[in-house]
């Protein structure tokens, strides 16, 4: 079974732009998080989805939203980059909500100059 | 408010010896609990779970309730231990989304 792939790895972006990162999950998986990984924060969630509706949301700021297709691939959007979005962004997997195992995928590394 | 605690940033140990990464959470309810690990240039992936009780590489980790800790275990750490530890919590209805500690990196020296 292929894993939780992430497109792109890298990306390089300038404050005020925008970026939209891709997260394909396992096949048969229905449930997708986002998580935010800094050095000093470590691992913050942002955002799960579910079938398609968000399901729970983390304490970040407008700016990041996302949203889930039919086929279970998600994409997570950043608006007007900060500098403080420099950041590890994870997606990771699991087949349902409930009790399952979250499998990670490699992670998207953003910088903002 | 739910948090989880790892009080060391970096653990080093020598090999043979044993190993006892700290993990400490507040948490309104009933949680489930996670150790997660990050080897070098590899992904975050779970290493064990509180409700399956199993051991996993050598490691244990028991749910204390009473001192809301949830501390790994290792009798004779390995060389190949040497990673990234993260300790995790969410509700144990699992529609809530992980929380993670800051995570612990174990350095085990030859």
């Amino acid at each position: 079974k292929a894993g939780v792939t992430q497109t792109p790895r890298y990306l390089i972006k300038t404050r005020g732009q925008q970026v939209t990162l891709s997260c394909s999950p396992i096949s048969g998986h229905r449930s997708v998080s986002w998580y935010q990984q800094t050095p000093g924060q470590g691992l913050q969630f942002l955002f799960e989805y579910f079938s398609e509706t968000q399901r729970n949301k983390g304490n970040f700021p407008g700016r990041f939203s996302g949203r889930q297709f039919s086929n279970s691939r998600s994409e997570m959007n950043v608006s007007t980059l900060e500098l403080g979005d420099s950041a590890l962004y994870l997606c990771a997997s699991s087949f349902d909500l409930a009790y399952n195992e979250q499998f990670f995928g490699p992670g998207t590394r953003l910088t903002v100059l | 408010a739910q948090r989880v605690t790892q009080p060391e940033k970096l653990l080093s140990v020598f090999k043979g010896a044993p190993v006892e990464l700290k993990c400490n959470y507040s948490y309104s309810g009933s949680p489930e609990l996670f150790w997660y690990v990050q080897y070098s240039r590899q992904r975050l992936q779970l290493l064990l779970r509180h409700i399956s009780r199993e051991s996993i590489k050598g490691f244990t980790a028991d749910l204390n309730k009473g001192e809301t800790s949830f501390h790994l275990k290792k009798p004779f750490a390995q060389e190949e231990d040497s990673a990234m530890y993260y300790c995790a919590l969410r509700s144990n209805s699992g529609n809530t989304p992980l929380v993670f500690g800051k995570g612990t990196r174990l350095s085990v020296i030859a």
